[in-house]
């Protein structure tokens, strides 16, 4: 069964460094998003994308924030001059259709920064 | 505005006994609703979905749940827990036309031999 894969599954960063987080989404899907769970706390949306534009974005996707398809596979997010607080686990996910379409998640990238 | 409710942090049931998970929601329009499984140091897995069908929904693992749009609740059950159950369950609500899931602080549901 096809899945949404994560690189890599854990990354360590010191504080002020860029990290991109790299996502393979389901072949046919054409939605992609990105949610992170700081630990303890609930997940909370990040971003979706669409067509090679954002569709969406919550107010955590400030200009720190950016996503890219850079080919047609794969789907990223960079976090640059990362802080102490971006430490969480990443979640990428994609779905064939938008709105109430189901979502699929991938494993998650821990990100730990320093 | 959405938001969700999951009104337990953590259940604990014995093995072969019934599960109850609770949630409710706030929605201003029809909502699709979710529950997703997080096993431990695993991703995210879809348990099951309403989108405006049949009120009664079976997922998988022997999961079920019922929208109340009266009682604007979710609830997940189970007649019986099994030991492989034991992981951390998320309500998540979605209207129509947006992308993002609005999720709930997650249920940790604990069983006991």
């Amino acid at each position: 069964e096809p899945e949404v894969t994560q690189t890599p599954s854990h990354q360590v960063t010191q504080m002020g460094q860029e990290v991109i987080l790299r996502c393979v989404p389901i072949s046919n899907h054409l939605y992609f998003y990105w949610y992170r769970q700081i630990l303890g706390q609930k997940v909370e949306f990040l971003v979706s994308f669409y067509n090679n534009e954002i569709s969406e974005k919550s107010e955590i996707f400030d200009d720190q924030f950016s996503v890219e398809r850079p080919d047609g596979s794969n789907f990223t997010l960079k976090i640059r001059s990362t802080k102490l607080e971006d430490s969480a686990m990443y979640f990428c996910a994609s779905s064939v259709l938008d709105g109430t379409d189901t979502q699929y998640f991938g494993p998650g990238t821990r990100l730990t920064v320093l | 505005a959405q938001s969700v409710t999951q009104l337990d942090s953590h259940v604990s049931v014995s093995e072969g006994t019934p599960v109850l998970l609770r949630c409710n929601y706030s929605s201003s329009y029809s909502p699709s609703l979710f529950w997703y499984v997080q096993h431990p140091n695993k991703g995210l897995q879809l348990l099951l979905k309403y989108t405006s069908a049949a009120t009664l929904v079976k997922g998988i693992n022997g999961f079920e749940a019922e929208f109340k749009k009266s009682e604007t609740s979710f609830h997940l059950t189970k007649p019986s827990a099994h030991m492989s159950d034991a992981a951390e369950y998320f309500c998540v609500v979605s209207e129509g036309g947006n992308y993002q899931l609005i999720w709930g602080a997650g249920t940790k549901l604990i069983i006991k031999p």
